[in-house]
Order: structure tokens, then sequence, then C-alpha cells
């Protein structure tokens, strides 16, 4: 299976600050996500991160607020904007490797709002 | 769009006892449906799958059975042992390739 590795592992923000989260992979992927999981609570995909184009984003988040970039195969990044108290949660990067089902999940970044 | 219902919310068992969780699932077009373990402070793991033209998987201690006329599968794990700890989840993904529907998760605490 893929190794999927995130920067940071975890932060403490100030409000109306944003943090950018990083997703690097050690092979070439079909596909990468960005998934939510707020505390205590299940998994949630904010957006599918499209390689050389624009994210593809889940009903109930916004490019403004969760602009995503995925400049190759193996690399993404997700921006938390103008972050608020609500949006601590743990950021999961997935990957979908080539003509595969099984989906993994990195390690991710826990973020804490203040 | 999918739904997915997992139970129980949690699950105590003692060491060597087997552990069941089931989910349900309301998208009759999805068609893979994998577990996911999550310790304390990790990212969720892989621990095994099904496809939705496969009835039963097992992986040592580890098995899961689907029914499509149903829509439910179920996470069976047999002789557990105390590092079985920790919380899982079941998933599905339909036509919508890479978005998976989380079940709630399942807090299972395996007693020494």
């Amino acid at each position: 299976s893929a190794v999927i590795s995130q920067k940071p592992s975890r932060d403490i923000c100030q409000r109306g600050t944003s943090l950018t989260i990083q997703c690097q992979v050690d092979s070439q992927v079909t596909m990468m996500f960005w998934y939510r999981q707020q505390p205590g609570q299940s998994l949630t995909l904010i957006a599918t991160a499209n390689q050389g184009s624009e994210a593809t984003y889940e009903s109930g988040f916004v490019i403004d607020k969760f602009p995503i970039s995925r400049p190759n195969l193996t690399f993404s990044t997700l921006t938390v904007s103008n972050m608020s108290p609500e949006d601590s949660s743990i950021y999961l990067c997935s990957v979908i490797q080539d003509r595969g089902y099984e989906q993994y999940f990195g390690p991710g970044t826990r973020l804490t709002v203040t | 769009g999918e739904n997915v219902e997992q139970h129980p919310s949690t699950l105590s068992v003692q060491e060597g006892d087997s552990a069941v969780i089931k989910c349900t699932y309301s998208d009759s077009a999805s068609n893979y449906f994998p577990w996911y373990k999550q310790e304390l402070g990790k990212g969720p793991q892989l621990i095994i799958d099904i496809r939705s033209n496969v009835g039963e998987k097992k992986d040592q201690r580890i098995a899961v059975t689907l029914n499509k006329t149903a829509k439910h599968f179920s996470l069976h794990i047999t002789e557990t042992q105390p590092e079985d700890s920790a919380v899982y989840f079941c998933a599905a993904r339909g036509t919508s390739y890479g978005k998976l529907t989380f079940g709630q998760g399942t807090i299972l605490t395996v007693h020494p």
C-alpha cells in the first residue's frame, strides 16, 4: 500500500488565520482526497484533489474556505482559511492507487483553533 | 445520497471472545465496503474490505460478510486481543469514485 505522510502532524492556530496542510505519497496515485474528522465524529469528504485542475468539492465545502492544490501525482495541499474554532478537526489525506479499489488514509493533521 | 448506519456505538468484550459490528447502507448502487481501524492519535487503517460480487471474505481473525439483498455488512473479529481495542469504522462507496460514506464508528474495548 502507498505510504502517506502529512505535515504538520498537529497545530494550534489563532482565529482568523490560515493553515496549509501538506500530503506527500511515496508513489504516484490516481486519486487524492481530503477528509475531515470533527472531534469524536466520523469522517466526511471535503473534496477530490484533481491534478492540474480545480478540486471537486462536496456539498457544504467551498473553495474560498478550503483551497486545494495538486501540482503532481504524489503531492497535494489543503488550506484551511480564515479559521474559526469550528474548524478544529483532524484533516486527513486519502489516496486510491492506480486501478485499485483500496483507499488509504494518511496519519492526519490535528488542528485546534483558539 | 448514501447513508450508512453502524451498530453498536460501543462494544466491550473479554479477551478471547468474538466481536461483531454491523452496518447497513441505503444506496443499492454501492459496490465497495471497507472497514477501518483507528487507534488514538492515528489515521484510519484499512483492515479488510469486500466488493459487491463477493459474499464473505476472511483474513486470519477478521472476516466480513455482505448481504446485498438486505443491504447490510458485518465485521467479525474472533479471538479478540487487547490490541484490537480501537474505533472501527465501516464505509460504503458507490458510483462516485473515492467518496466513502462512513458509519458513525464503534468503540471496541477488549478487556484482558
